[in-house]
């Protein structure tokens, strides 16, 4: 089993639409999640992280967390034709300090015009 | 900010020469610094973890001879691949976080080939 998994997709949304994307981690002490967008060629930009469980949003993205069920998700509302790119699942056993990420091995977003 | 600035973004080298790739943290200093490789629509692979001051940690299978890490500052990190060979040919990428209220900030990355 991956310790981080995502949906390859390509997963295709009409532009204003809420494009959901979803992880699901296997280490139960994963405390650090972490949403990565990666432009093709490019290095990945951080999006967002979330630590507890629950809701946590910036702007137009929104962090879901459940640690119980071992998943985490994003939400992009109002979705761009900018926002097509590979979204990067990260997670960390820790919430301090400086601890490795495990990433997913990401899933490709196509917003449609 | 939190800017990690990588140097160079692309390279080209022959089959058994060596190639050093920088990565410096720009306004903060970087105890700890990750060395990540891509290859073509494959997801980020940590290589090793740079600490200053001390011997890198590196994953299981990277060869710790063929891919030398320095980290002789609080701000610079760099990657040394040895003896390159058309396999090494990949994305690498740095990364390295500010503080714990951050996230993990990346390097513009490396595109090596190996000829």
């Amino acid at each position: 089993q991956k310790e981080v998994e995502q949906n390859s997709g390509p997963l295709s949304v009409p532009e204003g639409a809420i494009a959901s994307l979803n992880c699901t981690y296997s280490d139960r002490g994963s405390q650090s999640f972490f949403w990565y967008r990666q432009y093709s060629g490019k290095s990945p930009e951080l999006i967002m992280f979330i630590y507890s469980n629950g809701d946590k949003e910036d702007g137009r993205f929104t962090a879901q967390l459940n640690k119980a069920s071992q998943y985490v998700s994003l939400l992009i509302r109002d979705s761009q034709p900018s926002d097509s790119a590979t979204y990067l699942c990260a997670v960390s056993l820790s919430n301090f300090g400086n601890e490795k990420l495990t990433f997913g091995t990401g899933t490709r977003l196509t917003i449609i015009p | 900010g939190a800017v990690v600035s990588q140097h160079p973004s692309r390279v080209i080298c022959k089959s058994g020469t060596s190639v050093k790739i920088e990565c410096r943290s720009l306004d903060f200093q970087a105890t700890t610094m990750f060395w990540y490789r891509q290859f073509p629509k494959q997801s980020l692979m940590l290589m090793a973890t740079s600490n200053e001051g001390s011997k890198a940690t590196y994953e299981q299978g990277v060869e710790k001879d063929k891919f030398l890490i320095n980290h002789a500052s609080l701000t610079l990190s760099t990657l040394t691949v040895t003896s390159a060979h058309p396999e090494d040919s990949s994305f690498y990428i740095c990364s390295a976080r500010k503080t714990v209220d951050r996230g993990y900030t990346f390097g513009s990355g490396t595109r090596l080939t190996v000829v």
